[in-house]
């Protein structure tokens, strides 16, 4: 069935090291990709998305790319700061108003 | 900004107890969705709404009830609370049009005792 892998974390970096947090999905056609954020005691906050392939959603530093023929949408950071810490999830739309969301990725920055 | 308001960021119940939880959003969005959040599970959907008086079941709607009677509300219902149903339980809403986001509630973490 349709799904969403992501790495498993925690991540660890340094200050200022460069990020990167793999998402692989499953799907036929081409779904809507996200990538949300969780910070600690919130909810989910919508980081980045893609509507097609090829598509480069940006966002506070945060990129990601649609990349149709390995059907992954990894996220990139050149320089991660200690506010970057929190739990990262990739999403892909699903029967129009749905997300199938992975299991996320906790990335720990340290100074 | 898209406000997604859950009633209750804590709440502690007893087993057996009939338990509500409540979402308000006041964005006009037609679709609200009730998650539930554990480690290493992910974001599972309870159940989905797309508008007034409408539902439907999610992965796990087991033991769980929904409500809708006004747009921006949407009531999750645990009719007999188990032990097991101890999680964070998210609230989301997005506009009924494919390709779009939906916007979260910061949570309510509930412990059944």
């Amino acid at each position: 069935g349709d799904s969403v892998t992501q790495m498993e974390g925690p991540v660890t970096l340094s200050e200022e090291a460069f990020l990167t947090i793999n998402c692989t999905y499953t799907a036929t056609g081409y779904p809507s990709l996200f990538w949300y954020v969780q910070y600690p005691g919130e909810g989910l906050q919508l980081l980045l998305k893609a509507t097609k392939a090829d598509d480069k959603g940006s966002n506070k530093g945060f990129e990601a790319t649609y990349r149709k023929e390995t059907t992954s949408f990894h996220l990139e950071k050149g320089s991660v700061q200690v506010s970057d810490s929190a739990v990262y999830f990739c999403a892909r739309a699903y029967n129009t108003d749905k997300l199938i969301f992975g299991t996320g990725t906790r990335l720990q920055v340290f100074p | 900004d898209v406000k997604v308001t859950q009633s209750s960021r804590y709440l502690v119940k007893r087993t057996g107890e009939k338990v509500f939880l409540e979402c308000v959003q006041d964005m006009d969005h037609e679709n609200m969705f009730w998650y539930r959040q554990d480690p290493g599970l992910g974001l599972r959907l309870i159940y989905f709404s797309y508008d007034v008086k409408m539902k439907e079941k999610g992965d796990i709607p087991e033991g769980y009830s929904v409500s809708r009677e006004k747009k921006e509300r949407f009531s999750l219902i645990l009719e007999s609370a188990s032990t097991n149903q101890t999680s964070m339980y998210l609230c989301a809403s997005s506009y009924h049009r494919t390709g779009q986001p939906q916007h979260f509630g910061d949570g309510t973490r509930l412990s059944i005792l």
